[in-house]
C-alpha cells in the first residue's frame, strides 16, 4: 500500500516550457487535490478533483491545467511555465464520507522555473 | 469565509521545554480543524483533529490541542519538547466544504 505518490520528485525547466506532474493514489478515494507550497505562504490549493471526470478550480489555478481520468490518478500541468510556478507541489486525497475526513499527501515535486 | 491565523512563524524551545503552537480560526459554521506536521523534504502527516466530538483532542507523539469556541483558537501543545519535533507544523480548517484551507505554517526549532 504505497499511498500517495508523485512523479517526478525534482524537475528544471526553462521559461515557455511544458511539463505534467503525476499524482496516484492505491486507497481508493474519490477526493483528490494539487497544492503549491511557498515560504511564508503555507499551501495553496490550485485545481481539485471530486470524482473520476470531474475538476475544479482552487485558489490559485492561473497557469495549470489537470485532468482526472481515472479515479487513482490526478494530473497538474503546465503548459507554459514561467519562473512565479517555481514551488513545490504536493498531491492529496481523502475520501469524502463528511468534510472531517483527512487528507493523505504525497512527497511532494520540486520544480525550478529558469 | 473561513481561514485561518498561525501566530509566530518560529518558535524555537529548548528540548525538555512546552511546545505551544497558536492557531486561531475564522469560520461562520462549526468547524473541523486540523493539524498537520511536515518534516524537512517530505509531505505533510495528519497530526491530530477536531471534528465535533471531544474539545480536547490528543495526536501521535505526544501532541495534543483544545478547541476554545469562545476563544475561536485551536492552540497545539506538548509538554515536553523532544528533538526529534523539529518540522513545520500546519492548522488548517474545513467549515463543510469540499476543501482545506491552511494556516502559513509556523516552524520549530528544538535546541539541546
Amino acid at each position: 500500500n504505497a499511498g500517495v505518490t508523485q512523479t517526478p520528485k525534482f524537475r528544471v525547466l526553462k521559461t515557455g516550457q511544458s511539463m505534467t506532474l503525476l499524482c496516484a493514489q492505491d486507497m481508493n478515494h474519490e477526493y483528490m487535490y494539487w497544492y503549491r507550497q511557498d515560504p511564508g505562504m503555507g499551501l495553496r490549493l490550485i485545481h481539485y478533483s471530486v470524482g473520476e471526470g470531474t475538476t475544479a478550480k482552487g485558489e490559485v489555478p492561473d497557469g495549470y491545467n489537470v485532468s482526472r481520468l481515472k479515479k487513482q490518478n490526478f494530473l497538474l500541468g503546465l503548459e507554459s511555465a514561467a519562473p512565479s510556478q517555481t514551488s513545490v507541489y504536493f498531491c492529496a486525497s481523502s475520501s469524502p464520507r463528511e468534510f472531517g475526513e483527512t487528507q493523505y499527501f504525497g512527497p511532494g515535486t520540486r520544480l525550478l522555473v529558469l | 469565509a473561513q481561514s485561518v491565523t498561525q501566530l509566530g512563524s518560529h518558535v524555537s524551545v529548548s528540548e525538555g521545554a512546552l511546545v505551544l503552537l497558536r492557531c486561531n480560526y475564522s469560520s461562520s459554521v462549526p468547524p473541523y480543524l486540523f493539524w498537520y506536521v511536515q518534516y524537512p523534504n517530505q509531505g505533510l502527516q495528519l497530526l491530530l483533529k477536531y471534528t465535533s466530538a471531544a474539545t480536547l483532542v490528543k495526536g501521535i507523539n505526544g501532541f495534543e490541542a483544545e478547541f476554545k469556541k469562545s476563544e475561536t483558537s485551536f492552540h497545539l501543545t506538548k509538554p515536553s519538547a523532544h528533538m526529534s519535533d523539529a518540522a513545520e507544523y500546519f492548522c488548517a480548517v474545513n467549515s463543510n466544504t469540499d476543501k482545506l484551507i491552511f494556516g502559513t505554517g509556523t516552524r520549530l526549532q528544538v535546541f539541546p
